[in-house]
């Protein structure tokens, strides 16, 4: 069974960094990127980038590009979501997807994670 | 960027009709790009149909995809109880590589 695990909510102050994990397994983690998604409180989905577990590609969408940085780790089948200084404005859910190589959709979810960012 | 509006931004109806949902795209978008997903609260997302008109795994024939260009449609034939939550169209390009639409809730009536 393919399954996309995040780890748990996380409580932030301003400025604290973070890193958020994504474990991929019953598939090839390899065979097929994983891309970030953002949901703030009661909006639309916001695609933030994604990676390729092979060789670490990256892009990133322009409204995302140097606020966050994407990373994998293949021996390990999990890909991670970090961000440096966090802002109140990064408080969101945050939900990883997997996208074959050949596709154009997300076809399996993580259960999100939860970021509150509150002084 | 292709942007990607969806309307109604809210549809009422009552379980046994028919949904109509509209995504309309600011450029064409390949046909084999577009994707809908559904979503309830508390959930993540949900893959309903990819390529525009293919079913993904498990989804009732209920649901089904249309169009091309920049104008696709998601129907749903008769609205179960487990069918009203938020959709939201998707699609693959260049800069950014994935945008979505900002959705349609299907309520109760």
């Amino acid at each position: 069974e393919v399954q996309l695990v995040q780890s748990g909510a996380e409580v932030k102050k301003p400025g604290e960094s973070l890193r958020i994990s994504c474990k991929g397994s019953g598939y090839s983690f390899t065979s097929y990127w994983i891309s970030w998604v953002r949901q703030m409180p009661g909006k639309g989905l916001e695609w933030m980038g994604r990676i390729d577990p092979s060789d670490s590609y990256t892009n990133y969408s322009p409204s995302f590009q140097g606020h966050v940085t994407i990373s994998a780790d293949k021996s390990i089948s999990t890909a991670y979501l970090q961000w440096s200084s966090l802002k109140a404005s990064d408080t969101a859910m945050y939900y990883c997807a997997r996208r074959g190589i050949a596709a154009r959709h997300f076809d399996y979810w993580g259960q999100g994670t939860l970021v509150t960012v509150s002084s | 960027e292709i942007v990607l509006t969806q309307s109604p931004g809210t549809l009422s109806l009552s379980p046994g009709e028919r949904a109509t949902l509209s995504c309309r795209a600011s450029q064409s978008v390949s046909s084999s790009y577009l994707a809908w997903y559904q979503q309830k609260p508390g959930q993540a997302p949900r893959l309903l149909i990819y390529g525009a008109s293919s079913r993904a795994t498990g989804i009732p024939d209920r649901f089904s995809g249309s169009g091309s260009g920049t104008d696709f449609t998601l129907t749903i034939s008769r609205l179960e109880p487990e069918d009203f939550a938020v959709y939201y169209c998707q699609q693959y390009g260049s800069s950014p590589p994935a945008t979505f639409g900002p959705g349609t809730k299907v309520d109760i009536k």
